[in-house]
């Protein structure tokens, strides 16, 4: 199975400063016949499922607001949400999906400090 | 705009099979590519892929669960279902239904059921 590692677990940032979620993934996740890396990103909060922000790995899924970001490559990859909002206030998953199990990090938490 | 609804009860003994549907919704089963999958949530394990099956019935899980995991299709009903057999407290969790963002076997999901909570406890 790939083990995906997040960091930090926690983290508090101010209103309108950047925030950085860092996963890591046990193996490369980068398909070589695409070059597209099986990456997405989640944010999730209380009482909802799970809602998409981010799939292969940098691509904003439609209706998520610019100021969230993905980028990385091969194994390390990273969530930027800029000018944090209040409404921006979750935990944060990444998730691969370049083979099952699919396998997800285990979150970060985003707090307003 | 496709909607998924889980449903089952939200209680279930030790030893026993917990069992839930997927309704989906805005969408036909029958005529989508995908294979429409089962999550869940506890605290203990965070979130955790079960399995997914495709419209003909072709299903694959998670090895950690494959031994006590059915997921079927109702595509006349447009729904599919998942029983988990023998379930113990550990099985506790949120239990989503999702749809996935592209074909195959692989993949993101999106959009997600809103959730049902099924506890097992005597």
């Amino acid at each position: 199975d790939i083990v995906m590692t997040q960091s930090p677990d926690s983290l508090a940032v101010s209103l309108g400063e950047r925030a950085t979620i860092n996963c890591k993934s046990s193996q490369s996740l980068l398909y070589s016949s695409n070059n597209k890396h099986y990456l997405a990103w989640y944010l999730q909060k209380p009482g909802q499922p799970p809602k998409l922000l981010i799939y292969w790995a940098s691509t904003r899924e439609s209706g998520v607001p610019d100021r969230f970001s993905g980028s990385g490559s091969g194994t390390d990859f990273t969530l930027t949400i800029n000018s944090l909002q209040a409404e921006d206030v979750a935990v944060y998953y990444c998730q691969q999906y370049y083979s099952t199990p699919i396998t997800f990090g285990q979150g970060t938490r985003l707090e307003i400090k | 705009q496709v909607q998924l609804q889980e449903s089952g009860p939200g209680l279930v003994r030790p030893s026993e099979t917990l069992s839930l549907t997927c309704n989906v919704s805005g969408g036909s089963i029958s005529r989508s590519n995908y294979y429409w999958g089962w999550v869940r949530q506890s605290p203990g394990k965070g979130l955790e892929w079960i399995g997914g099956i495709y419209y003909t019935g072709t299903t694959y899980s998670n090895p950690s669960l494959k031994s006590r995991v059915t997921i079927s299709v109702d595509t006349s009903k447009n729904h599919f279902s998942l029983k988990l057999r023998s379930v113990t407290a550990a099985d506790t969790a949120v239990y989503y239904c999702a749809r996935p963002g592209i074909t195959g076997t692989t993949h993101w999901f999106d959009p997600w059921g809103q959730g049902i909570l099924v506890t097992v406890s005597s």
